[in-house]
């Protein structure tokens, strides 16, 4: 089946701009995450939702980044006013499900954001 | 707190010998999980193994094979007959049921390059 997707796959913005990065997960996977990835800090969490709620936040850096999930699907993660420390790879990331058992984590492609 | 330690952060190793990619945690959580990712050029985050705490049995699958050891915190992995095919970031991870969050806390990742 298809696996976790996400767009663009390649992102180039000015720095102040907004950004939407886009994840759509693996068919009947109601737990969704975020991380990023970056040369100087590795792979980082940012937030996971279990369905459209999103339990945990504590990893998101700063009050710029904000996630959504509608419809326990697709994700949205938004990044306002841009920053060049916010270039990195966004990953998203989705399992069965969080409560009880631990599923495996599938990666989706990643999304390459620079930020001039 | 969490931790994952890769030490190797680059290894080489020639086509047809035998490499190990060391992997050590730190959980103060009972049950706890512990996988292995490859991240091929292509950046794409594949996974390889998931091992639950209460599982200690060594696996093999083809080529590969991993060493989880409790009593020294170590979840080694081993590639037999390594081949070009192989070359790729390896990232050993860890989840543990801390409050709701089920997030990875990944190792800082072993660079594997493997030379024909």
């Amino acid at each position: 089946g298809a696996g976790v997707s996400q767009s663009p796959s390649n992102k180039v913005t000015e720095k102040g701009k907004d950004v939407e990065l886009r994840c759509d997960p693996i068919s009947g996977h109601t737990a969704l995450y975020w991380y990023r990835q970056s040369l100087g800090q590795g792979l980082e969490f940012l937030i996971y939702f279990q369905g459209n709620s999103a339990p945990d936040k504590s990893g998101l850096p700063s009050d710029r980044f904000s996630a959504e999930r509608t419809g326990g699907s697709v994700s949205t993660l938004t990044i306002q006013r841009t920053q060049q420390e916010d270039s990195a790879v966004y990953l998203c990331a989705s399992s069965l499900r969080t409560s009880g058992y631990q599923e495996t984590q599938y990666f989706g492609p990643g999304t390459r954001l620079l930020v001039l | 707190a969490q931790k994952v330690t890769q030490a190797q952060t680059e290894i080489s190793v020639v086509e047809k010998e035998d490499v190990t990619l060391d992997c050590v945690y730190e959980t103060r959580d009972t049950t706890y999980y512990l996988f292995w990712y490859k991240q091929p050029p292509s950046g794409e985050l594949v996974f390889l193994i998931r091992r639950n705490s209460f599982d200690e049995q060594n696996e093999i699958s083809g080529r590969y094979s991993w060493n989880f050891q409790k009593s020294t915190s170590s979840f080694n992995f081993t590639i037999t007959a390594s081949q070009v095919v192989d070359s790729a970031v390896y990232f050993c991870a860890l989840s543990a049921p801390a409050g709701s969050a089920r997030q990875l806390t990944f190792g800082s990742g072993t660079q594997l390059t493997v030379l024909p």
